[in-house]
């Protein structure tokens, strides 16, 4: 089946560890995306990567890095640095302007410090 | 910063009535779109509408759009308990990386 698959659904992550979230997409879509939502709230953009091995800090970058090696793949690690992690996050990638820019989501990972 | 805003932030009906939200932004866009996400899960691609298009419409929704007012309105007509769910408005400025901005959503639940 062709999407978007994020990986954990569900991560624990103790003070002071890193934690990388995995997002793969089989759509080859250029563009991909990282938001961040946290509850009852709407989206904020973290990380987009427009091209492979190109990407771009979004509204909240602080406290989280990103690698895009692969067209399929853009990982994003959430540093010891980010003070407030917990939060659903959620990975997308981008049809190309033909298509309205539209945005296909995966399924989110709930990160949760203990 | 979030470039729209959903009105009401949360909406209760009955099954087979009509739900009406509402968006507003600030900026000059491209085109908005609708996206659906039920609780704990990613979000779902609804409908666009393009900056030269006033209405649209896709099943049981139908979308406004009105530049001039810098809004935006979703109805689902007849709606069932199954679309209990949170809508955010998305806009797209086609800026640099054609960032989607997304509202705060509105919280719909439809009681059976």
């Amino acid at each position: 089946d062709g999407g978007i698959t994020q990986s954990p659904k569900y991560l624990f992550r103790k003070e002071g560890q890193n934690v990388t979230l995995s997002c793969e997409q089989n759509l080859n879509h250029d563009a991909m995306y990282w938001y961040r939502q946290d509850p009852g709230q709407g989206l904020r953009l973290i990380y987009y990567s427009q091209i492979v091995n190109d990407f771009q800090k979004g509204d909240i970058a602080e406290g989280y890095s990103v690698s895009r090696e692969k067209k399929e793949s853009f990982p994003l690690t959430v540093t010891s640095a980010q003070k407030n992690p917990t939060a659903f996050y959620l990975c997308a990638s981008r049809q190309g302007p033909e298509s309205g820019n539209t945005i296909y989501f995966g399924e989110g990972s709930w990160l949760t410090v203990v | 910063s979030q470039q729209g805003e959903e009105d009401p932030q949360a909406l209760s009906i009955q099954e087979g009535e009509n739900a009406t939200m509402n968006c507003s932004y600030k900026t000059s866009i491209n085109n908005l779109q609708w996206y659906r996400q039920n609780s704990g899960r990613g979000l779902v691609h609804l409908i666009l509408i393009r900056s030269n298009e006033r209405e649209k419409h896709s099943g049981r929704l139908r979308v406004t759009l009105d530049t001039s007012k810098k809004s935006s309105s979703l109805l689902i007509t007849a709606s069932r308990a199954a679309d209990t769910a949170s809508y955010f408005c998305a806009t797209a400025g086609g800026g640099a990386g054609n960032m989607l901005t997304f509202g705060g959503g509105t919280r719909l639940m439809v009681k059976p």
